[in-house]
């Protein structure tokens, strides 16, 4: 049961280049969100798909685009990387509209330099 | 706006002591209150969570402790070991449009447990 994996796990980028993040899941959980995570500044929202063929905003959408493929995979895409998006991005598959539990990843360390 | 506010920023305690998370929130949508705990290199886990209706869970070592009217939830480890040395995020879960929900989670809480 692999639960929430995510690739690269590991990824360098140059200013200006481009990468998607993938994210798949096997839990058959509607919701699949992407957060960043940075020193002192917690995990911040980016985007999230509540169901299949959805996507919204979160706290720090800008120079980032999402595409929930289905319902196991949402991809997180840097246009044109810039070294603020340097940070640990992490995907998450959420399920439970009461007692509700994120599942998380692994995470994918990206550096622009 | 920051939805949730947590402190301290991190804390030291020494093998046994109670380590005490704080956290606080202003949207009253927020219906349920988890606690996440991550380990270096790990992505966050549940660890436990409290729904409004209720003023204290316990499981284990862990308490969270939820005051509704101060809009103010805690969370007290009890007997703290090295081993509970890690980052603890509070988080609220609101709903939104149909059966969808959304959770946002507070800085963080680097905590060490000094043998």
């Amino acid at each position: 049961n692999a639960g929430v994996t995510q690739t690269p796990k590991f990824q360098v980028l140059k200013t200006g280049q481009s990468m998607t993040l993938q994210c798949a899941q096997d839990m058959n959980h509607n919701s699949m969100y992407w957060y960043r995570q940075d020193p002192g500044m917690g995990l911040r929202l980016i985007y999230y798909s509540a169901s299949e063929g959805t996507t919204d905003k979160g706290e720090v959408p800008n120079g980032y685009n999402v595409s929930r493929l289905n319902k196991r995979e949402f991809s997180l895409r840097l246009e044109s990387a810039a070294p603020s998006q340097t940070s640990v991005y992490f995907c998450a598959s959420i399920v439970g509209r009461w007692n509700t539990e994120a599942f998380f990843g692994q995470g994918t360390r990206l550096t622009v330099v | 706006q920051q939805q949730v506010k947590q402190s301290p920023q991190s804390l030291i305690v020494q093998k046994g002591g109670i380590s005490i998370i704080n956290c606080a929130y202003e949207n009253t949508a927020f219906d349920y209150f988890p606690w996440y705990q991550q380990f270096p290199g790990k992505g966050p886990a549940l660890l436990i969570a409290i729904r409004p209706d209720v003023s204290e869970k316990k499981e284990g070592r862990f308490t969270i402790s939820f005051n509704k009217s101060a809009k103010q939830f805690s969370l007290h480890i009890m007997d703290s070991q090295p081993g509970d040395s890690a980052t603890y995020f509070c988080a609220a879960k609101e709903g939104l449009r149909g059966s969808n929900y959304k959770l946002t989670f507070g800085k963080g809480t680097l905590l060490t447990v000094n043998p």
